[in-house]
């Protein structure tokens, strides 16, 4: 079976302060790759989707980045954060094909100071 | 514009009654997925059923049961038996079938449900 792990659970950062969120899958290869910010009471924001190594699309400019250096391997990367950015973060996996659904990590949540 | 809207922000049931949390959607393409998410408070988002736009039957998946309304262009969420653990917030999703743009899901903005004891 497939799984999804997404670390750390929680993260404190300074303002200005480097990012890194990492986001495995197991069990299948190929998937589609996405991430996702919540702010509190809210919907999803859609930041980054992947469907290959080294293949990134940008929802939301913003100050942060992705990366898939292996092929279920998904990381998201600032140089700088800011507090805007402060969020609950959520790496999910699909196969292709309109009738499959994302399944998702158990989320970062993020608080800048 | 909206493409999924679900326009009750918070719903309460009492224990063992039916809820029905609403979702309307838009799009042209004439092949798409709707999918709907509960998410608890401890935050992990779980698939809870799907209905295809080709699909003649509603959707059932155990307590849940989806009503597809094609022409009106709507895909509620029924849950029979409510139980406490149902309190959760709950969000309804649209996948288009144009794969290109990476099979994204597009998600409404929530439904929280309270379900008394």
């Amino acid at each position: 079976s497939q799984t999804i792990h997404q670390w750390p659970a929680t993260l404190v950062q300074p303002v200005g302060s480097p990012l890194s969120l990492e986001c495995t899958v197991e069990g299948t290869s190929n998937p589609n790759l996405y991430w996702y910010r919540q702010a509190a009471g809210r919907g999803l924001q859609l930041l980054f989707y992947s469907v290959g190594i080294g293949q990134i699309s940008s929802e939301v400019p913003q100050n942060l980045s992705a990366s898939r250096p292996q092929d279920r391997q998904f990381i998201l990367s600032s140089k700088k954060l800011l507090l805007s950015d402060s969020g609950f973060y959520l790496c999910a996996w699909s196969r292709t094909g309109v009738h499959q659904p994302q399944h998702f990590g158990d989320g970062t949540r993020l608080s800048i100071l | 514009a909206q493409k999924i809207t679900q326009t009750q922000p918070g719903m309460f049931v009492q224990e063992k009654e039916a809820v029905t949390l609403d979702c309307t959607y838009d799009t042209s393409d004439p092949s798409y997925g709707l999918f709907w998410y509960k998410q608890p408070s401890s935050g992990e988002m779980i698939f809870l059923i799907y209905q295809g736009s080709y699909d003649q039957q509603n959707a059932t998946e155990g307590r849940y049961s989806l009503n597809f309304q094609k022409a009106r262009k709507s895909a509620n969420l029924v849950i029979s038996a409510s139980q406490l653990g149902d309190s959760a917030m709950y969000f309804c999703a649209m996948r288009e079938g144009r794969e290109n743009q990476g099979g994204k899901l597009i998600f409404g903005q929530g439904t929280e449900l309270s379900v008394k004891p």
